[in-house]
């Protein structure tokens, strides 16, 4: 079993839909949990990053910590075309050693 | 803002050639991770450089090695290429010792082709 699981998707919404993206993790020391969003051909781009449990905002997105349950979530509200790509969880316990998700592809259809 | 360079973006070579890939991090960055993203999968963790030396050590062959220089940069080499390293290899970059709030950034990937 992988430390961190996530679906892979494929996740098709139509445009303004809110999208909830999920992962969970089996090993409790990880303190630091990150959102990347990666374009095909293109390098993962940080999208959240958070540390410990709790929320944080930034624009349309939401990413959640659930360190009691070992979850985290990222939301997109008003989600729109360009929002398409595929979004990786990732998560660590020193800022190194970083443990992907599988991705999840997301497509937003006008 | 400057991000993370990397050359070449693609990069053909036979098997049993040699492939030298450059890394240069974002600015007053110490820290350089390389990682392996095969087709469809999620990245790989190779090996990371903190102020010059090797930091952490991860699921990389000992056909390749790699070097972070005085100005930051880092190249990883791979020898003896094997068709299965054909994949997109990723360096990121981060301040370290900031008490966590630097987070990895990503460059947009060498693409390696092994034939």
């Amino acid at each position: 079993q992988k430390e961190v699981e996530q679906d892979p998707g494929p996740l098709s919404v139509p445009e303004g839909a809110i999208v909830s993206l999920n992962c969970t993790y089996s090993n409790s020391a990880f303190q630091y949990f990150m959102w990347y969003r990666q374009y095909s051909r293109k390098g993962p781009e940080l999208l959240m990053y958070t540390y410990s449990s709790g929320n944080k905002e930034d624009g349309r997105f939401t990413a959640q910590v659930d360190k009691s349950s070992k979850y985290i979530s990222l939301f997109i509200r008003d989600s729109q075309p360009s929002d398409s790509a595929t979004y990786l969880c990732a998560m660590s316990y020193n800022n190194n050693d970083m443990r992907f998700g599988a991705g999840t592809r997301l497509t937003v259809k006008p | 803002a400057a991000g993370v360079i990397q050359s070449p973006r693609h990069l053909i070579k036979e098997k049993r050639e040699t492939a030298t890939l450059k890394c240069y991090p974002i600015p007053r960055h110490d820290t350089v991770y390389w990682y392996q993203q095969g087709p469809g999968q999620d990245p790989q963790f190779l090996i990371s450089f903190y102020e010059k030396m090797q930091s952490d050590k991860g699921s990389i062959p000992d056909r390749f090695s790699a070097q972070q220089f005085s100005d930051y940069h880092s190249e990883l080499n791979m020898s003896s290429l094997e068709l299965g390293d054909s994949a997109l290899y990723f360096c990121a970059s981060s301040l370290a010792g900031t008490g966590g709030d630097s987070p990895l950034h990503f460059g947009n990937g060498t693409r390696l082709t092994v034939t």
